[in-house]
Formats: structure tokens, sequence, C-alpha cells
């Protein structure tokens, strides 16, 4: 496809379920990205791959937050048992490079509800 | 640790009106600045960034931002507001260091414009 796509758009989960987030990145980009949207706030950074190697998870807020990359191309978020202070848009974004002047495109994102 | 503080959760204009969005950042190396829009239900798009070349940046939609070093600002402006610039602006602060292009977020000023 032309941009980032992830899915699914909107996901509700019960407190205590697993979900996993899936982002499809611009082909070919090496960098992706996962930051964590909460309401009314801007994004926080959670974890980046740079092809499938995760060089930074300093974002993640707990153990129960996992993410991968196996073939340095699609990744996915997963969140064991699911709490509610996760409830949030989850953002995926990949760029070409590594570098400050490759821009980041951002996907429109995962919104997680959980009740 | 970088940061940025954007003042003013929510801006209004009137069309036709000068746009002026604050952002002032914190951080212990020269930083690379980035403005990104985002509008309902999407993701982020970058309008500009500043990479320690000139200090007036001009991006897309005729929105400019100038970096001011002795006021650690990098304001947003844009001369003429027009009502497709309704949305939520988000200024970003990222260090020339490794780790790829991972953006530090401001909490983001809503911009309403009205007839």
């Amino acid at each position: 496809g032309a941009g980032v796509s992830q899915s699914p758009r909107y996901k509700v989960a019960k407190r205590g379920q697993d979900v996993a987030l899936r982002c499809d990145p611009i082909s070919g980009h090496v960098s992706l990205f996962w930051y964590q949207q909460a309401l009314g706030q801007g994004p926080e950074f959670l974890t980046y791959f740079q092809n499938e190697a995760q060089l930074d998870k300093s974002g993640l807020p707990s153990d129960r937050f996992f993410a991968e990359r196996p073939e340095g191309s699609v990744s996915t978020l997963k969140i064991q048992r699911t709490q509610q202070e996760d409830s949030a848009v989850y953002l995926c974004a990949s760029s070409a490079g590594q570098g400050y002047n490759s821009p980041l495109h951002f996907g429109n994102g995962t919104r997680l509800t959980v009740t | 640790a970088q940061s940025v503080t954007q003042l003013g959760s929510h801006v209004s204009v009137s069309e036709g009106a000068l746009v002026l969005l604050r952002c002032n950042y914190s951080s212990s190396v020269p930083p690379y600045l980035f403005w990104y829009v985002q509008y309902p239900n999407q993701g982020l798009q970058l309008l500009l960034k500043y990479t320690s070349a000139a200090t007036l940046v001009k991006g897309i939609n005729g929105f400019e931002a100038e970096f001011k070093k002795s006021e650690t600002s990098f304001h947003l402006t844009k001369p003429s507001a027009h009502m497709s610039d309704a949305a939520e602006y988000f200024c970003a602060v990222s260090l020339p260091t490794g780790g790829g292009n991972k953006l530090t977020f401001g909490t983001g000023t809503q911009l309403k414009v009205e007839l």
C-alpha cells in the first residue's frame, strides 16, 4: 500500500485479555516505531526497530508489553493481561532511513479500549 | 533528557487571521525540532522540521517556524488561517544521537478556526 497500515482500527478488550496490534510499514522502510497516545496527550515513544532488530524498548511501560518484527517488515505489538490504563491510541510509524532527514510516516493508529 | 512545552492547549482564530502556536524546548544539546499535524482519527503528518540548517523553516500548507536558540523556542506561524487548518498540532524534539528518529512530543495544541 501507499502508506503505513495498522489493524485493527478499533479494539475493545476486557480487562485481563491479551491483544495483538499489527503494523504494516511502507515497503522497504528500515525503521519502525511504536507510540502510545493517551486521550488528550501527545504520542509517547514505546519502542524502535531497525529492520528486525529491536534497538530501543525503553518506552515500554511494563513487561506486559512486547513488540516484534521478525522479518524486518510487519510488526506486532502485543499487550498481555490488559489493564484499563492501557486504553489509548497506538500509533506505528516507519521511515526509509535511520537519520533525521528521513521523515516518519505515521499510520492512522489502533484505538484500544479496555473495559 | 529533552522535552517540549506547548503553551495553550486550545487556540481559536478567525479565518484569515494570523496563526501562532507556541513551542519551547529543553535540551542539553542542540536539538532537531518538528511540527506535526493530526486530523481527527488520523495519524500524524509532518508539517516542517529544523535540523540545524536555516533557522526559518518553511513547511507545507503555508506554515513556517523559526528556531530561536536564545529563547529556546520553535513557534509555528501561518499568516492567514483557513478553515481546513483546524486540527491538533504537536511540537516534537529529537536529539542528533543514535536511536533513529526518536521523537519526544508535546501535549498538543488544538487549533479552531472560526468564520
